[in-house]
């Protein structure tokens, strides 16, 4: 059974750090591109960035409200992703969920994400 | 303000098919054949529908379709079930350096 649980979530003021992590279990994760994903409350989702997989040199990238400020990074050996997010803003308040690219029998599709985790809410606020 | 546009809300009955829109532009939606759309329902996981604006995922019914005209994609479900009750969302690959770009969501209200 596919599994992604995200934890590391909760309050925390403006301009702080919170890392979150995903633990990732039922597929091989190593061959797998993950992307963190966000959804704002009284919003949408918001796609936050991604990481590919370490054939394809493990290469970040992230949507423009959070380049430089957000890193996403993967720890193969332990089936881990993460995002450390630093400089966090008001806006950054949202249900933040972690994700794997999604591939049939002959392809991959990039903005397509088949398995998804619970969630790890993130509150900026004074 | 969502990079795709969808209505808020949709509603049907029982039984009916109903189309939800998502509009992008021609750096979006015109530009690429990778439109998914998710299921949401409160507390769960989003759910995968549609990939590749035409496709199902395994397991998902085929009560589900996705087509494309032009900067416009649409989510059709047809016979309409309680359990479709929940908020949809689009998404598209981007030119630009968001790479994915997310409707706003429509909740569709079941009658």
């Amino acid at each position: 059974e596919v599994q992604l649980v995200e934890s590391g979530g909760g309050l925390v003021k403006p301009g702080g750090s919170l890392r979150l992590s995903c633990a990732v279990s039922g597929f091989t994760f190593n061959n797998a591109w993950m992307i963190w994903a966000r959804h704002i409350p009284g919003k949408g989702l918001e796609w936050v960035g991604r990481i590919k997989r370490k054939t394809d040199t493990r290469t970040t990238d992230y949507a423009a409200p959070v380049n430089g400020r957000f890193i996403i990074s993967r720890d193969d050996s332990e089936n881990m992703v993460y995002l450390q997010m630093n400089n966090l803003k008001t806006e950054d308040t949202a249900l933040y969920y972690c994700a794997r690219r999604y591939c049939n029998e002959t392809n991959c599709y990039d903005d397509a994400f088949g398995d998804w985790g619970q969630g790890t809410m993130v509150t900026v606020s004074s | 303000q969502s990079a795709l546009t969808q209505p808020a809300s949709v509603s049907g009955s029982l039984g009916q098919s109903i189309t939800i829109s998502c509009t992008g532009t021609t750096s979006d939606v015109g530009a690429y054949n990778y439109v998914s759309w998710y299921q949401l329902h409160p507390g769960k996981a989003p759910k995968l529908i549609i990939y590749a604006v035409t496709n199902r995922p395994s397991g998902v019914s085929n009560r589900f379709s996705g087509s494309k005209s032009g900067n416009t994609a649409s989510l059709t479900i047809s016979g309409l079930q309680a359990e479709d009750e929940a908020d949809y969302y689009c998404n598209s690959y981007a030119r630009g350096s968001t790479l994915v770009v997310f409707g706003g969501g429509t909740k569709l209200t079941v009658l």
